[in-house]
């Protein structure tokens, strides 16, 4: 499939490494954020969510961290694998079933 | 349980043509949303259906509308296609308000 991701930010990681993508967001009204991971042709695939009365969520290998005083995400990924490779997007829910997007981040992996 | 379906996902048009994509949401989700993606802008909303009434749209010109039917699939059409408008065009579904919301794997539109 084509690329969408392109000139992105890159985040270089070896296997075995714990990732930490940032993302900051815009709206200061939204209460739920979700970030996505996307792989090249696919669509957007759901990771984790976090609404704004918590500030961690925690998952299965991924953690995300809400700083609403500052307006910041980030995802930790624990242990990064090759499969991890990919562009992670974070997303603002401004109201009804709407996302805002943030430009996304590129995850390589290497073994 | 499938998960949200779109069709075509790839296809050519001319200049001047219009085209019409479809999708299909998650059984027993309301909220179908489209969105465009491209290199250069990201992840933009295109516009939100919810029991088949348009409840938010973005800042798109008005070539870009979709409906959505009574079975809560949507399509969304595009007319008069411009160079530009060639991008991946995605759909997600949700319950409704404040739920998760399910991607596709995207129309892949080329204008030439």
């Amino acid at each position: 499939g084509e690329s969408v991701g392109l000139h992105l930010p890159t985040l270089s990681v070896q296997e075995g490494d714990n990732s930490i993508i940032n993302c900051a967001y815009s709206n200061s009204a939204s209460d739920y954020f979700i970030w996505y991971k996307q792989e090249s042709g696919k669509g957007p695939q759901f990771i984790i969510d976090i609404r704004s009365n918590m500030d961690k969520r925690q998952g299965q290998r991924v953690t995300v961290l809400l700083n609403k005083t500052v307006k910041h995400l980030s995802l930790q990924i624990a242990a990064t694998q090759p499969g991890d490779s990919a562009v992670y997007f974070c997303a603002e829910n401004p109201g009804y079933s709407t996302l805002t997007f943030g430009k996304g981040t590129m995850l390589l992996v290497s073994p | 349980k499938a998960g949200v379906t779109q069709t075509p996902r790839y296809l050519i048009k001319t200049r001047g043509q219009q085209v019409t994509l479809s999708c299909s949401p998650i059984s027993g989700h309301r909220s179908v949303s489209w969105y465009q993606q491209t290199p250069g802008q990201g992840l933009q909303f295109l516009f939100e259906y919810f029991s088949e009434t348009q409840r938010n749209k973005g800042n798109f010109p008005g070539r870009f509308s979709g409906r959505q039917f009574s079975n809560s699939r949507s399509e969304m059409n595009v007319s008069t296609l411009e160079l530009g408008d060639s991008a991946l065009y995605l759909c997600a579904s949700s319950p409704g308000a404040g739920n998760t919301i399910y991607f596709g794997e995207g129309s892949w539109l080329t204008v030439v």
